[in-house]
């Protein structure tokens, strides 16, 4: 298995834009997590995601943050607007429901010019 | 809601020696306690776990302890190498026996710095 897999690795947008970013779990894990990593705050949990319903979105931000997870094999992590102080590393991770440890993809570098 | 603390925040040790890094756990009813190594440019990777019926756990050069009665467990790297630097976090969560996924509370890292 590839592992889980996230793209864009690197996005440099202006403030404003919507960005994207994507994610593809490992296959027949049944849970996903989107991860935020800064200096200042460390590894934040964003959402996650248990058979593609989200279960607890507490620790996204600001509305201006959504996520969704349309079939087992694909999430995406929404910014619209985005902000310079939305610029970190996004991490998505997935794991087996009752089971097994969290895997974490390589990341996304988003910078907020 | 859980909280998890670990120190030292950078460590600097000489090739050969022992690494330890410790955490502090604020919910009794966490039971999982993974220890992930994150390197450059990299996602973090599970590095070993230990589950809270558990008091202590090895895999060749790195072990870790748990005390639940404290709530602190401990990553310990016996003689370190150069491709040990990197950072590590510690985590915490409740979710292993409820069959809920996995929501994981961080540390905030220890860099790990091992001189050759």
């Amino acid at each position: 298995d590839a592992g889980v897999i996230q793209s864009p690795r690197h996005e440099v947008t202006e403030m404003g834009q919507e960005v994207t970013l994507r994610c593809k779990p490992i296959s027949g894990h049944n849970s996903l997590f989107w991860y935020r990593q800064t200096m200042m705050r460390g590894l934040e949990l964003l959402i996650y995601f248990n058979n593609n319903v989200p279960i607890d979105d507490s620790g996204m931000p600001e509305d201006r943050f959504s996520a969704k997870m349309p079939n087992a094999s694909f999430s995406t992590l929404k910014i619209q607007p985005s902000e310079p102080r939305d610029s970190a590393v996004y991490f998505c991770a997935s794991s087996i429901r009752q089971g097994g440890e969290a895997f974490f993809g390589q990341g996304t570098r988003l910078t907020v010019v | 809601g859980e909280n998890v603390e670990q120190h030292p925040s950078t460590l600097s040790v000489q090739e050969g020696d022992s690494a330890v890094i410790k955490c502090t756990y604020s919910d009794s009813a966490s039971n999982y306690f993974p220890w992930y190594k994150q390197e450059l440019g990299k996602g973090p990777q599970l590095i070993i776990d230990i589950r809270s019926n558990v008091g202590e756990k090895k895999d060749q050069r790195i072990a870790v302890t748990l005390n639940k009665t404290a709530k602190h467990f401990s990553l310990h790297i016996t003689e370190t190498q150069p491709e040990d630097s990197a950072v590590y976090f510690c985590a915490a969560t409740r979710g292993i026996s409820s069959g809920s996924a996995r929501q994981l509370t961080f540390g905030s890292g220890t860099q790990l710095t091992v001189l050759p």
